[in-house]
């Protein structure tokens, strides 16, 4: 089992539609969690910050189940700039820490 | 700031040859990060330093890739040799706080070994 799963897609959704994503992660030592975005041939940027009492920024919406071991994402009036890859993250602590990318999820939303 | 600063963008090379990608990272970020993006693999960490010190380099696919951090501002990733599976995009990253903050990326490398 992997470490990090992400539903890759691809979504094909219209504007103006909810999307949701879900990540699961199977390390329950994780502490900190994140959306990036990665457009085509960009590198990845943050979306957001993953909190344990969930996070919203403007029509995203972050969510974090430590008991069920997921993170989603919930995008709301898609737009077309929000086709891209999303990627989720989990570091847990290994004395250091350890970082590791889900392998995305494809959005494609259209007009 | 400019942001974390990879070069060359693009490397096209011979099997065999020696490949070098550079990074300077944004500056006061005490840890840099190299990634490798494949299709089939996505998104790898391959090591990571903090204040300069590498701390886990268990990413590194093999005895082929070496990476050093001689100063705060300049990072190298080096294979030799390289083969055609060595091809694809390599990111350094540099964060404030390791793993716990944001992240930021610099525009890649993408590597080709023909």
């Amino acid at each position: 089992r992997k470490e990090v799963e992400q539903d890759p897609g691809p979504f094909n959704v219209p504007e103006g539609a909810t999307v949701a994503f879900n990540c699961t992660y199977s390390n329950s030592a994780s502490q900190s969690f994140f959306w990036y975005r990665q457009d085509c041939r960009k590198e990845p940027k943050l979306l957001m910050s993953v909190y344990s009492s969930g996070n919203e920024d403007g029509r995203f919406t972050a969510q974090l189940n430590r008991a069920s071991q997921y993170i989603s994402l919930l995008i709301r009036d898609s737009k077309l700039s929000d086709s891209a890859t999303y990627l989720c993250v989990v570091n847990f602590n290994t004395g250091g820490f350890k970082t590791i990318f889900g392998a995305g999820t494809r959005l494609f939303v259209k007009a | 700031d400019a942001g974390v600063i990879q070069s060359p963008r693009h490397e096209v090379t011979e099997m065999g040859q020696e490949v070098t990608l550079r990074c300077k990272p944004i500056s006061g970020h005490d840890y840099l990060f190299w990634y490798r993006q494949t299709m089939m693999r996505g998104l790898e960490l391959l090591i990571y330093f903090n204040n300069n010190v590498p701390i886990d380099d268990s990413g590194m696919p093999e005895d082929r890739f070496s990476a050093k951090m001689p100063n705060a501002s300049f990072s190298t990733l080096k294979i030799q040799p390289s083969e055609p599976r060595d091809s694809a995009v390599y990111f350094c990253a540099s964060s404030p706080e390791g793993g716990f903050t944001e992240a930021f990326f610099g525009q890649g490398t993408r590597l080709t070994v023909v």
